[in-house]
């Protein structure tokens, strides 16, 4: 059984730059979850996808945005990023609604 | 809205000690309660969850309602304990919404 990967490991970007990150889920699980976690804070939700669609979000803005494709990987594109969006990116997968398991996530700096 | 708490940025106990992490949760219907814990250089995974009622490497945690807490305990605290622990709390509504609180690090000393 393979676990949920995350790429790239690590990221740096300038204000205004778009970014795209990408996770794989754990093989047999449909659902994916999106966390920013930022330095001493707890993950914050973003969004989660389910069967392709966006079925849930955070308090996040429409720059956030995401995809899941057919195999349940998923991607998160940011734009015009700004430098509050420094952060370690986490993405996690499930069963639909069961135990969310995590990738190692993507620490994205903006300078 | 919901929200977790934990009062405790670092808690620091000796080797034998016994351990109790601190979480405090608003909702005003049934969610579901969650610990997660980080060890260094390793991922977030799940330690325990309030439905499955288990004991995980010791650790025990029980959902008082009355209290709206969830706290994290162990009777005699091991230094392979020392991690950063999260307390979560999940509510599915057409999606599962899973809000984190800030964490508490945990050192053992030995």
């Amino acid at each position: 059984e393979t676990g949920v990967t995350q790429s790239p490991t690590h990221l740096i970007k300038t204000r205004g730059q778009q970014v795209t990150l990408r996770c794989s889920s754990q093989s047999g699980h449909n659902t994916v979850s999106w966390y920013q976690q930022a330095l001493g804070q707890g993950p914050q939700f973003i969004f989660q996808y389910y069967r392709e669609e966006e079925n849930g979000r955070g308090n996040f803005p429409p720059r956030f945005s995401g995809l899941q494709f057919p195999n349940y990987s998923s991607e998160l594109n940011v734009n015009a990023l700004e430098l509050d969006d420094s952060a370690l990116y986490l993405c996690a997968s499930s069963f639909v609604s069961d135990t969310q398991y995590f990738g190692p996530g993507t620490r994205l700096t903006v300078l | 809205a919901q929200r977790v708490t934990q009062p405790e940025k670092l808690l620091s106990v000796f080797k034998g000690a016994p351990v109790e992490l601190k979480c405090n949760y608003s909702y005003s219907g049934s969610p579901e309660l969650f610990w997660y814990v980080q060890y260094s250089r390793q991922r977030l995974q799940l330690l325990l969850r309030h439905i499955s009622r288990e004991s995980i490497k010791g650790f025990t945690a029980d959902l008082n309602k009355g209290e709206t807490s969830f706290h994290l305990k162990k009777p005699f605290a091991q230094e392979e304990d020392s991690a950063m622990y999260y307390c979560a709390l999940s509510v599915s509504g057409g999606y599962q919404k899973v809000t984190f609180g800030t964490g508490t690090k945990l050192q053992v000393i030995p």
